[in-house]
Protein backbone atom coordinates (compact mmCIF):
# COMPACT_ATOMS: atom_id res chain seq x y z
CA UNK A 1 0.00 0.00 0.00
CA UNK A 2 1.76 3.02 -1.42
CA UNK A 3 -0.68 5.16 0.98
CA UNK A 4 -2.24 7.21 -1.82
CA UNK A 5 -6.07 6.59 -2.28
CA UNK A 6 -7.73 6.91 -5.46
CA UNK A 7 -11.75 7.40 -6.01
CA UNK A 8 -13.05 5.65 -7.44
CA UNK A 9 -11.95 2.83 -8.77
CA UNK A 10 -14.39 2.61 -11.87
CA UNK A 11 -16.51 4.69 -13.85
CA UNK A 12 -18.28 4.43 -16.52
CA UNK A 13 -20.47 7.20 -18.23
CA UNK A 14 -21.27 8.59 -21.61
CA UNK A 15 -19.85 10.60 -24.10
CA UNK A 16 -20.13 14.39 -23.56
CA UNK A 17 -20.33 14.12 -20.06
CA UNK A 18 -18.23 15.63 -16.99
CA UNK A 19 -16.59 13.28 -14.34
CA UNK A 20 -13.90 14.23 -11.61
CA UNK A 21 -11.27 11.97 -9.87
CA UNK A 22 -10.23 12.27 -6.59
CA UNK A 23 -6.61 11.65 -5.01
CA UNK A 24 -5.53 11.97 -1.22
CA UNK A 25 -1.74 12.32 -1.19
CA UNK A 26 0.76 10.21 0.92
CA UNK A 27 0.46 12.04 4.63
CA UNK A 28 2.52 14.76 4.38
CA UNK A 29 3.36 14.29 0.43
CA UNK A 30 2.48 18.17 -1.19
CA UNK A 31 3.01 17.16 -4.55
CA UNK A 32 0.11 15.40 -6.89
CA UNK A 33 0.86 13.97 -10.07
CA UNK A 34 -1.65 13.28 -12.78
CA UNK A 35 -1.18 10.90 -15.46
CA UNK A 36 -3.16 8.98 -17.83
CA UNK A 37 -2.28 5.09 -18.89
CA UNK A 38 -3.88 4.18 -22.25
CA UNK A 39 -2.74 1.05 -24.26
CA UNK A 40 -1.88 2.90 -27.29
CA UNK A 41 -0.23 6.05 -25.40
CA UNK A 42 1.55 4.11 -22.52
CA UNK A 43 2.18 6.42 -19.31
CA UNK A 44 1.68 9.77 -20.43
CA UNK A 45 2.04 13.12 -17.33
CA UNK A 46 -0.74 15.42 -17.54
CA UNK A 47 -0.29 17.66 -14.84
CA UNK A 48 1.33 18.23 -11.65
CA UNK A 49 0.44 20.35 -8.12
CA UNK A 50 2.75 21.83 -5.28
CA UNK A 51 1.36 22.91 -2.25
CA UNK A 52 -1.82 24.28 -4.04
CA UNK A 53 -0.28 25.64 -7.07
CA UNK A 54 0.31 24.09 -10.26
CA UNK A 55 3.87 23.69 -11.12
CA UNK A 56 3.96 21.53 -14.19
CA UNK A 57 2.19 20.93 -17.01
CA UNK A 58 2.17 17.85 -19.60
CA UNK A 59 -0.30 16.70 -22.51
CA UNK A 60 -3.46 17.56 -20.53
CA UNK A 61 -6.20 18.49 -23.11
CA UNK A 62 -8.24 21.68 -22.29
CA UNK A 63 -11.23 19.69 -21.99
CA UNK A 64 -9.33 18.47 -18.86
CA UNK A 65 -8.37 20.46 -15.24
CA UNK A 66 -7.20 19.82 -11.86
CA UNK A 67 -6.70 21.34 -8.73
CA UNK A 68 -5.76 21.05 -5.31
CA UNK A 69 -7.03 21.96 -2.40
CA UNK A 70 -5.91 23.38 1.07
CA UNK A 71 -5.91 19.81 2.53
CA UNK A 72 -3.77 18.67 -0.25
CA UNK A 73 -6.17 16.21 -2.03
CA UNK A 74 -6.49 16.53 -5.63
CA UNK A 75 -8.96 16.56 -8.33
CA UNK A 76 -8.99 16.13 -12.23
CA UNK A 77 -12.02 17.37 -13.98
CA UNK A 78 -12.55 15.52 -17.37
CA UNK A 79 -15.29 17.15 -19.77
CA UNK A 80 -16.66 16.86 -23.15
CA UNK A 81 -15.72 13.28 -22.49
CA UNK A 82 -14.82 11.37 -25.92
CA UNK A 83 -14.12 7.58 -26.47
CA UNK A 84 -10.55 8.38 -26.61
CA UNK A 85 -10.78 9.62 -22.85
CA UNK A 86 -11.28 5.76 -21.98
CA UNK A 87 -8.31 5.00 -19.61
CA UNK A 88 -6.89 4.42 -16.16
CA UNK A 89 -5.83 7.99 -14.47
CA UNK A 90 -3.02 7.29 -11.85
CA UNK A 91 -2.20 9.98 -9.65
CA UNK A 92 1.85 10.10 -7.74
CA UNK A 93 2.57 11.64 -4.86
CA UNK A 94 5.80 13.17 -3.64
CA UNK A 95 7.16 14.84 -0.49
CA UNK A 96 8.31 17.94 -2.14
CA UNK A 97 8.07 20.25 -5.44
CA UNK A 98 10.35 17.83 -7.36
CA UNK A 99 13.34 15.88 -7.78
CA UNK A 100 15.80 14.57 -10.33
CA UNK A 101 16.75 11.45 -8.02
CA UNK A 102 13.27 10.96 -5.92
CA UNK A 103 10.54 8.31 -6.00
CA UNK A 104 6.90 8.74 -6.82
CA UNK A 105 4.34 7.10 -5.21
CA UNK A 106 1.38 5.62 -6.93
CA UNK A 107 -2.03 5.41 -5.79
CA UNK A 108 -4.14 2.30 -7.44
CA UNK A 109 -5.96 4.67 -9.95
CA UNK A 110 -9.63 4.85 -11.50
CA UNK A 111 -10.16 3.20 -14.78
CA UNK A 112 -12.94 5.67 -16.53
CA UNK A 113 -14.67 3.67 -19.59
CA UNK A 114 -16.44 6.07 -21.75
CA UNK A 115 -19.49 4.43 -24.09
CA UNK B 1 13.21 15.69 -25.94
CA UNK B 2 14.01 12.23 -23.03
CA UNK B 3 12.66 8.95 -23.99
CA UNK B 4 13.03 5.79 -23.14
CA UNK B 5 12.83 2.60 -24.95
CA UNK B 6 11.92 -0.99 -23.31
CA UNK B 7 11.98 -4.26 -25.58
CA UNK B 8 8.58 -5.04 -26.69
CA UNK B 9 6.54 -7.57 -25.04
CA UNK B 10 4.82 -9.84 -23.30
CA UNK B 11 7.93 -11.91 -21.88
CA UNK B 12 7.38 -15.06 -21.02
CA UNK B 13 8.97 -16.96 -19.43
CA UNK B 14 9.04 -20.33 -17.04
CA UNK B 15 9.68 -20.29 -13.10
CA UNK B 16 13.25 -20.19 -12.32
CA UNK B 17 14.44 -18.95 -15.75
CA UNK B 18 16.53 -16.18 -16.22
CA UNK B 19 15.22 -13.05 -16.81
CA UNK B 20 16.72 -9.40 -18.91
CA UNK B 21 14.16 -6.67 -19.92
CA UNK B 22 16.15 -4.45 -21.80
CA UNK B 23 15.91 -0.61 -21.21
CA UNK B 24 17.71 2.14 -23.18
CA UNK B 25 17.28 6.30 -22.87
CA UNK B 26 18.02 9.45 -24.80
CA UNK B 27 18.42 12.08 -22.22
CA UNK B 28 20.47 15.56 -21.95
CA UNK B 29 22.45 15.69 -18.90
CA UNK B 30 22.96 12.75 -15.82
CA UNK B 31 19.38 11.54 -16.05
CA UNK B 32 18.11 9.44 -12.44
CA UNK B 33 17.12 5.74 -13.93
CA UNK B 34 14.24 3.45 -12.39
CA UNK B 35 12.64 0.50 -12.69
CA UNK B 36 8.52 0.56 -11.24
CA UNK B 37 6.52 -2.57 -11.27
CA UNK B 38 2.87 -2.65 -11.86
CA UNK B 39 0.85 -5.72 -10.25
CA UNK B 40 -2.53 -6.51 -12.32
CA UNK B 41 -5.15 -4.12 -10.64
CA UNK B 42 -2.75 -2.29 -9.17
CA UNK B 43 -1.02 1.05 -9.43
CA UNK B 44 2.94 1.21 -10.17
CA UNK B 45 5.12 0.67 -7.31
CA UNK B 46 9.59 1.50 -7.02
CA UNK B 47 11.38 -1.53 -8.19
CA UNK B 48 14.71 -0.43 -8.23
CA UNK B 49 16.96 3.01 -9.06
CA UNK B 50 20.36 4.61 -9.74
CA UNK B 51 20.88 8.09 -9.33
CA UNK B 52 24.68 7.81 -11.21
CA UNK B 53 26.46 6.16 -14.26
CA UNK B 54 27.67 2.50 -12.53
CA UNK B 55 25.52 2.37 -9.86
CA UNK B 56 23.94 -0.53 -9.16
CA UNK B 57 20.11 -1.06 -8.11
CA UNK B 58 18.52 -3.83 -6.67
CA UNK B 59 15.33 -4.95 -4.82
CA UNK B 60 13.77 -8.50 -4.67
CA UNK B 61 16.25 -10.29 -6.80
CA UNK B 62 16.09 -8.06 -9.60
CA UNK B 63 19.32 -5.79 -10.43
CA UNK B 64 19.53 -2.99 -12.70
CA UNK B 65 23.03 -0.95 -14.20
CA UNK B 66 23.68 2.57 -14.66
CA UNK B 67 25.44 2.38 -18.08
CA UNK B 68 26.36 6.11 -19.41
CA UNK B 69 28.44 4.37 -22.13
CA UNK B 70 25.89 2.72 -23.71
CA UNK B 71 22.70 4.51 -22.55
CA UNK B 72 21.35 1.60 -21.16
CA UNK B 73 19.81 0.23 -17.68
CA UNK B 74 18.97 -3.52 -18.17
CA UNK B 75 16.85 -5.05 -15.31
CA UNK B 76 17.82 -8.71 -14.96
CA UNK B 77 16.31 -11.35 -11.94
CA UNK B 78 18.46 -14.86 -12.40
CA UNK B 79 15.26 -16.74 -11.30
CA UNK B 80 12.15 -15.40 -11.61
CA UNK B 81 8.83 -16.70 -9.83
CA UNK B 82 5.18 -16.69 -10.90
CA UNK B 83 4.77 -14.08 -8.52
CA UNK B 84 7.09 -11.35 -10.85
CA UNK B 85 4.37 -11.56 -13.36
CA UNK B 86 3.50 -8.05 -13.71
CA UNK B 87 4.43 -4.70 -16.37
CA UNK B 88 7.58 -3.39 -16.14
CA UNK B 89 8.36 0.06 -16.71
CA UNK B 90 11.62 2.12 -17.35
CA UNK B 91 11.69 5.64 -16.30
CA UNK B 92 14.21 8.63 -16.10
CA UNK B 93 13.76 11.79 -14.21
CA UNK B 94 15.99 14.94 -13.65
CA UNK B 95 17.74 15.01 -17.40
CA UNK B 96 17.52 18.55 -18.69
CA UNK B 97 16.55 20.45 -15.04
CA UNK B 98 13.07 18.66 -15.70
CA UNK B 99 12.27 16.67 -12.65
CA UNK B 100 9.05 15.11 -14.21
CA UNK B 101 9.73 11.24 -15.11
CA UNK B 102 9.68 10.15 -18.50
CA UNK B 103 8.37 6.46 -18.73
CA UNK B 104 8.91 3.24 -21.25
CA UNK B 105 5.93 2.02 -22.51
CA UNK B 106 6.30 -1.10 -20.30
CA UNK B 107 7.19 -4.88 -20.78
CA UNK B 108 4.33 -7.40 -19.31
CA UNK B 109 6.21 -10.28 -18.11
CA UNK B 110 4.32 -13.62 -17.55
CA UNK B 111 6.12 -16.65 -15.62
CA UNK B 112 5.02 -19.88 -15.77
CA UNK B 113 4.74 -22.57 -13.31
Amino acid sequence: DSGVTQTPKHLITATGQRVTLRCSPRSGDLSVYWYQQSLDQGLQFLIQYYNGEERAKGNILERFSAQQFPDLHSELNLSSLELGDSALYFCASHPTGGSGTDTQYFGPGTRLTVL
Amino acid sequence: GNSVTQMEGPVTLSEEAFLTINCTYTATGYPSLFWYVQYPGEGLQLLLKATKADDKGSNKGFEATYRKETTSFHLEKGSVQVSDSAVYFCALTGAGGSYIPTFGRGTSLIVHP
